[in-house]
């Protein structure tokens, strides 16, 4: 089955400043979806995007989707060094399919 | 707190041991998944399990036997285990409608093969 693959694999930053991660993929997606995850710990769905969508918005979040490039950006404004987590992106199947696909995940480190 | 469950959080064994890893979901979801996380790799779906019935096995060796005995309880039975099997080991759930599977995890088990 496809995966996602992060981009950057991992990413330091300072406080304050934005953080953007990528996702590619190969095939048609019914939807992608981000989830965040603190070490050794289980994830956190944050943001869905379906495939019709172009741009979501949640709180700091902003995920962008273009299907004709097969890929998604995840920005986070304005980090705090609570961000600091590894970052995942999946690939939601079709109907009748409830498989989610990972990608190995992008570690942003936001440094106080 | 997702309103998933896992117990317990660690878990050390022997290659000879048995033992069981357990999963609750209070979210009256009516999927349940199986995922294994091992360093520096994808995150692994192992087993999925709809209206407690298995939909999908992913190729996983035959000493993790999986049981959902009722769709908010799920179990991972292990078994002659080897070391490489030391993971991270997370239970999720899901509403399983088209187009919705956004993911519920537990905390995980992290699991030692010793």
């Amino acid at each position: 089955s496809q995966q996602g693959e992060e981009d950057p694999q991992a990413l330091s930053i300072q406080e304050g400043e934005n953080a953007t991660m990528n996702c590619s993929y190969k095939t048609s997606i019914n939807n992608l979806q981000w989830y965040r995850q603190n070490s050794g710990r289980g994830l956190v769905h944050l943001i869905l995007i379906r495939s019709n969508e172009r741009e979501k918005h949640s709180g700091r979040l902003r995920v962008t989707l273009d299907t004709s490039k097969k890929s998604s950006s995840l920005l986070i404004t304005a980090s705090r060094a609570a961000d600091t987590a590894s970052y995942f992106c999946a690939l939601g199947g079709g109907a009748g399919s409830y498989q989610l696909t990972f990608g190995k995940g992008t570690k942003l480190s936001v440094i106080p | 707190e997702t309103g998933v469950t896992q117990t317990p959080r660690h878990l050390v064994m022997g290659m000879t041991n048995k033992k069981s890893l357990k999963c609750e979901q209070h979210l009256g979801h009516n999927a349940m998944y199986w995922y294994k996380q091992s360093a520096k790799k994808p995150l692994e779906l192992m087993f999925v399990y709809n209206f407690k019935e298995q939909t999908e096995n992913n190729s996983v060796p035959s000493r993790f036997s999986p049981e959902c005995p009722n769709s908010s309880h799920l179990f991972l039975h292990l078994h002659t285990l080897q070391p490489e099997d030391s993971a991270l080991y997370l239970c999720a759930s899901s509403q399983a409608r088209p187009g919705h599977t956004e993911a519920f995890f537990g905390q995980g088990t992290r699991l030692t093969v010793v």
